[in-house]
């Protein structure tokens, strides 16, 4: 079964730090993998998308890593806001197909708290 | 910002109701997609569609039923409402399979 998994599942840190969240994942064939934001309340935002062939993706403050030989994702904060507190979710595709539909497989999040 | 509108954004309802949530989106993309969300939990997919007249169920097993008369309007629909419904349900549309979901605010539902 594909799977994603995210560590840590939650984390605290202070203003004007930086950090990094991971996330694993099994899914092959594998089409790309994908940030989101979520805000408590809200629906998700779209951070990056990268594809196999891409080592890295910066939005912003946002860099995303990724090592499709180990499976592995990272994203990294730089110089943390309070706004940054939310839900960090990571997704992975595989190649579309006859399920296309359901080829997103979501992990469920690091959630994210900024202290002043 | 996306434009993609949820509506309503709570519903709390009792056991037995008939709803329907409502999405439209102004982008014109074919894709669109329901999920449904627990607190803490990952987006579970419950149905999907590529256009016009065209509709799919997705992995999550849901006694909801969807419909696309207009590539803008893609409404949810539960014919008897039951506790176990009770979930935050999201919206999202895209323009391609390698392209972002845009989502909406989705709507919280409480079944009593």
């Amino acid at each position: 079964k594909n799977q994603v998994e995210q560590s840590p599942q939650s984390l605290i840190i202070l203003e004007g730090k930086n950090c990094t969240l991971q996330c694993n994942y099994t899914v092959s064939p594998f089409s790309n993998l994908r940030w989101y934001k979520q805000d408590t309340g809200r629906g998700p935002v779209s951070l990056t998308i990268m594809t196999f062939s891409e080592n890295t993706k910066s939005n912003g403050r946002y860099t995303a890593t990724l090592d499709a030989d180990t499976k592995q994702s990272s994203l990294h904060i730089t110089a943390s806001q309070l706004s940054d507190s939310a839900s960090y979710i990571c997704v992975v595709s595989g190649p579309p197909g006859e399920t296309s539909g359901s080829r997103l497989t979501f992990g469920e999040g690091t959630q994210l708290t900024v202290n002043p | 910002e996306a434009d993609i509108y949820q509506t309503p954004r709570y519903l709390v309802i009792g056991t037995g109701k008939k709803i329907t949530l409502e999405c439209s989106q102004t982008m014109g993309h074919d894709k669109m997609y329901w999920y449904q969300q627990d607190p803490g939990m990952e987006l579970h997919l419950i149905h999907y569609s590529y256009g016009v007249n065209s509709t799919e169920k997705g992995d999550l097993s849901s006694e909801s039923t969807v419909s696309r008369i207009r590539t803008e309007h893609f409404p949810l629909t539960l014919e008897s409402a039951r506790p176990s419904h009770t979930s935050q349900y999201l919206c999202a549309s895209s323009e391609g399979y390698n392209s972002p979901l845009h989502f909406g605010n989705g709507t919280r539902l409480t079944v009593t």
